[in-house]
């Protein structure tokens, strides 16, 4: 099956300061990726789409300014969470599609990436 | 986003017994598929199922798909403890990947 890997896994930043993640598909193309975050015990709530050389569509209630993304390639999607706060300690969690055609079926499951967990102090 | 709604929201289970759990979603879609969480980690994809199917196994899971009620069951049989985990459907409407999730179900079986 296709890979995403995300990076870091971990990270404990100090409030005030902007963190980073990245999200690579290894051996497909993804025009499209998605941003997810999960609280503790809570379920995944997807915060944007990813839109290679283009804007992100950011869902309702997230802030763009605070969570940036870049989908600067076929293969990398980042995520900046900007002036991080105690409140916006999660797990975030990436995913993506293969592109049509390129698997041949449509109807695919989305990869995921394994996931950060990001800890502000 | 709109979440679908999974009951029960835990279960707890004596190895060997089967585990049902049920999710309910809101709009039509081209597929649904469930995912196991064990706890801090990832996602680990189960199965998908198109919304022209009505069943799919893999294993000891089974999977079934009622669109007209928009519902899913996902049924784990001969439990494991290793099959203690938070388990979640989520749901694809435009077929690109975007998945919209539901509570989960958290699943705890005792050997």
């Amino acid at each position: 099956g296709a890979v995403v890997s995300q990076h870091p896994s971990r990270v404990i930043c100090k409030s005030g300061t902007s963190v980073k993640i990245e999200c690579r598909s290894l051996d497909f193309q993804a025009t499209t990726m998605f941003w997810y975050r999960q609280f503790p015990k809570q379920s995944l709530m997807l915060m944007a789409t990813s839109n290679e050389g283009s804007k992100a569509t950011y869902e309702q209630g997230v802030e763009k300014d605070k969570f940036l993304i870049n989908h600067a390639s076929l293969t990398l999607s980042t995520l900046t969470v900007t002036s991080a706060h105690p409140e916006d300690s999660s797990f975030y969690i990436c995913s993506a599609q293969p592109r049509a055609g390129v698997w041949g079926n449509m109807n695919t499951e989305a990869f995921f990436g394994q996931g950060t967990r990001l800890t502000v102090v | 986003s709109q979440q679908g709604e999974e009951d029960p929201q835990a279960l707890s289970i004596q190895e060997g017994e089967n585990a049902t759990m049920n999710c309910s979603y809101k709009t039509s879609i081209n597929n649904l598929q469930w995912y196991r969480q064990n706890s801090g980690r990832g996602l680990v994809h189960l199965i998908l199922i198109r919304s022209n199917e009505r069943e799919k196994h893999s294993g000891r899971l089974r999977v079934t798909l009622d669109t007209s009620k928009k519902s899913s069951s996902l049924l784990i049989t001969a439990s494991r403890a290793a099959d203690t985990a938070s388990y979640f459907c989520a749901t694809d409407a435009s077929n690109t990947g975007k998945l919209i999730f539901g509570q989960g179900t958290t699943l705890q079986v005792k050997p």
